[in-house]
């Protein structure tokens, strides 16, 4: 079975620059979660999504931050304008459930760099 | 206070040790708690659910003291393949989302 899968693996841009990270969840899985990591900061929940709609986007720094799940079958989370502090690794994970085990299934990350 | 606090190590051991983290969390709602693991550059990917009974899972054995806000993870005969990361994670009753410690450096050496 795929597992989640996120695109793309790596991106260098510029100050200023529009990114759009892409998130394909596993099918069958009600929640998708986007986390940012950093080596100060450690892994921060975003923004998290139940049947496509957003529920809590609290963790979103600041409205250069916005994220989508048109469907059950893709999400995007955008920046823009971009800033050298943006700079980490983006997960994101799905969910079948959240009470029980509710195992997090991550992709394997989308790791920026602003310039 | 940080949700979920651990000690960020690393903690450098030899193949066959025994070695244990803690994690401790402020919320004394907290319902769920977790292991989860991360390799270096990888993904975190779950390692082991805490009961409160305790439970085990072959060299490993998780430990939840409430009283204390603290869960705990042993390992037993460490190989080099457990060197990783090790994140705690709690789940609070209410909204249920899972909060992530900033996680343990374990290093195994020959």
């Amino acid at each position: 079975d795929a597992g989640v899968i996120q695109s793309p693996r790596h991106e260098v841009t510029e100050m200023g620059q529009e990114v759009t990270l892409r998130c394909k969840p596993i099918s069958g899985h009600d929640y998708l979660f986007w986390y940012r990591q950093t080596m100060m900061r450690g892994l921060e929940l975003l923004i998290y999504f139940n049947n496509n709609v957003p529920i809590d986007d609290s963790g979103m720094p600041e409205d250069r931050f916005s994220a989508k799940m048109p469907n059950a079958s893709f999400s995007t989370l955008k920046i823009q304008p971009s800033e050298p502090r943006d700079s980490a690794v983006y997960f994101c994970a799905s969910s079948l459930e959240l009470v029980g085990t509710g195992e997090l299934f991550f992709g394997e990350g989308s790791r920026l760099t602003v310039l | 206070r940080k949700e979920v606090e651990q000690d960020p190590g690393p903690f450098n051991v030899p193949e066959g040790a025994t070695v244990a983290f803690n994690c401790t969390y402020s919320n004394s709602a907290s319902q769920s708690f977790f292991w989860y693991r991360q390799d270096c550059r990888k993904e975190p990917k779950l390692l082991m659910s805490v009961y409160s009974s305790g439970n085990e899972d072959g060299r490993f054995t998780a430990q939840l003291n409430r009283a204390s806000q603290y869960i705990s993870l042993l390992i037993r005969d460490s190989k080099l393949s457990d060197s990783a990361t090790y994140l705690c994670v709690v789940r609070s009753g209410g909204s249920y989302i899972p909060t992530f410690g900033r996680g343990t450096s374990l290093i195994v050496h020959p």
